[in-house]
């Protein structure tokens, strides 16, 4: 059962506009989120992240929102640019093993395809 | 520069011919995965790796080895490939298990026939 779920498969904004990407996590364990960004016939490359210590990330562009009561991130990119088309992956790290998660595993999502267009 | 690098970009082969793609990391890193891709799969972990010998299962592990002798390399191996192991293949390297990102390779689009 995927303990990461990225509801949307695929974002259309325009350029300039704000691209909200969210993510939805099931387990407690889970306590470290990255987000990575894909292009196609490339590996995925690490983009942000957010220790649950904190509530928001900021770097650049790109920030990233953690609501942990709510088991819930979003990704912000504000301005968008139609060089951040691309699939966005959320993953999730535990702080420990346990039944559902495993020690320095990455749990992804299955990504969502953002498209920016002029 | 710090990378991961697998091997080969691209491979065709036909069912049943064993076969390796191999994955160096030169950032001295622990933790090492692979994980294959799919069309609304997502990225799929196949093995991983927490240190030299110590392998564990990912979630699709069948039909796949792996092995770990030395820190750097962690090969994938495909004794019998079948055409549903038809994947784009990534490799990656993590520090260590909390609050760190994880590194991938380039990737190696494998078609089974």
């Amino acid at each position: 059962d995927q303990q990461v779920k990225q509801n949307s498969p695929s974002l259309s904004v325009q350029e300039g506009r704000i691209s909200i990407l969210n993510c939805d996590y099931t387990n407690s364990m889970f306590d470290y989120f990255l987000w990575y960004k894909k292009y196609p016939a490339e590996g995925p490359t690490f983009l942000i992240s957010i220790s649950s210590i904190k509530d928001k990330n900021e770097d650049g562009r790109f920030t990233v929102f953690l609501n942990k009561s709510a088991k819930h991130l979003s990704l912000h990119i504000v301005p968008s640019q139609p060089g951040d088309s691309a699939v966005y992956f959320c993953a999730a790290s535990p702080v420990k093993s346990d039944r559902g998660s495993t020690l320095g595993r990455l749990y992804f999502g299955r990504g969502t395809q953002l498209t920016v267009w002029p | 520069e710090a990378q991961v690098t697998q091997n080969p970009r691209y491979l065709i082969t036909v069912t049943g011919k064993k076969l390796t793609v191999t994955c160096s990391q030169n950032m001295n890193h622990e933790y090492m995965s692979w994980y294959r891709q799919d069309p609304g799969l997502g990225l799929r972990q196949i093995y991983y790796s927490m240190n030299v010998e110590v392998t564990d299962k990912g979630d699709v592990p069948e039909g796949y080895k792996v092995s770990r002798k030395e820190k750097r390399n962690f090969p994938l191996i495909l004794e019998s490939p079948s055409p549903n192991q038809t994947s784009l293949y990534f490799c990656a390297s993590r520090l260590g298990p909390i609050n760190t990102e994880a590194f991938f390779g380039q990737g190696t689009r494998l078609t089974v026939v």
